[in-house]
């Protein structure tokens, strides 16, 4: 089954660590998304990814980094420079027609919990 | 400024009876709708769409409804049920914007049984 696979699912980190969130995807999907899920804010966009070895920043960029080596792979590094990491992390792709209408995909999501 | 505005945070409703949702946008620019159904600690998953050429699409008891002119959009569900208690974004997209999608804050909705 094609999809997207978030890992891990539940993170708790210390103050001042950074940790790297894991997002594999296998739908043959160009673009790729981390979102940020705060309670009654909706979804807030980090980072997104249209190609291999480019990505542009969101609008809540400051704090975070991603890499994008292959086409499956988009990692998130939330870093010890984010003031407000505690969040529900969202991995998301675009292909097919979500090109033409902007649908997107979303993973099952990686809670972060900073303690 | 919120360019998708979802200005009920919470509904509730009783089971068999219509449930409807309302989005507004600012941007005229936006010319594709989404609407998103999230449960709890998982991904949100895509419910109904509509183009901005249409003012209605239907998909079984999911109805989405589009007034341009007063930058409008809601989602009607009937007959609401218990399984659609969870949270709805309306999103929107515009041409030439990477098609990247505007979220609203959200709706929680509950059918009560």
């Amino acid at each position: 089954d094609g999809g997207i696979t978030q890992s891990p699912k539940y993170l708790f980190r210390k103050e001042g660590q950074n940790v790297t969130l894991s997002c594999e995807q296998n739908l043959n999907h160009d673009a790729m998304y981390w979102y940020r899920q705060d309670p009654g804010q909706g979804l807030r966009l980090i980072y997104y990814s249209q190609i291999v070895n480019d990505f542009q920043k969101g609008d809540i960029a400051e704090g975070y980094s991603v890499s994008r080596e292959k086409k499956e792979s988009f990692p998130l590094t939330v870093t010890s420079a984010q003031k407000n990491p505690t969040a529900f992390y969202l991995c998301a792709s675009m292909g097919g027609r979500g090109q033409d209408t902007g649908e997107l995909f979303f993973g099952e999501g990686s809670r972060l919990t900073v303690l | 400024d919120q360019q998708v505005k979802q200005n009920s945070p919470s509904l509730s409703v009783q089971e068999g009876r219509i449930s409807i949702l309302n989005c507004d946008y600012t941007n005229s620019m936006f010319d594709y709708f989404l609407w998103y159904k999230k449960y709890p600690a998982e991904g949100p998953t895509f419910l109904i769409s509509i183009s901005s050429i249409k003012d209605k699409n239907e998909d079984g008891r999911f109805t989405v409804f589009l007034n341009k002119s007063a930058k409008h959009l809601s989602l009607h569900i009937v007959p609401s049920q218990p399984g659609d208690s969870a949270v709805y974004f309306c999103a929107a997209s515009a041409t030439g914007s990477a098609r990247q999608l505007t979220f609203g804050s959200g709706t929680q909705l509950t059918v009560l049984p």
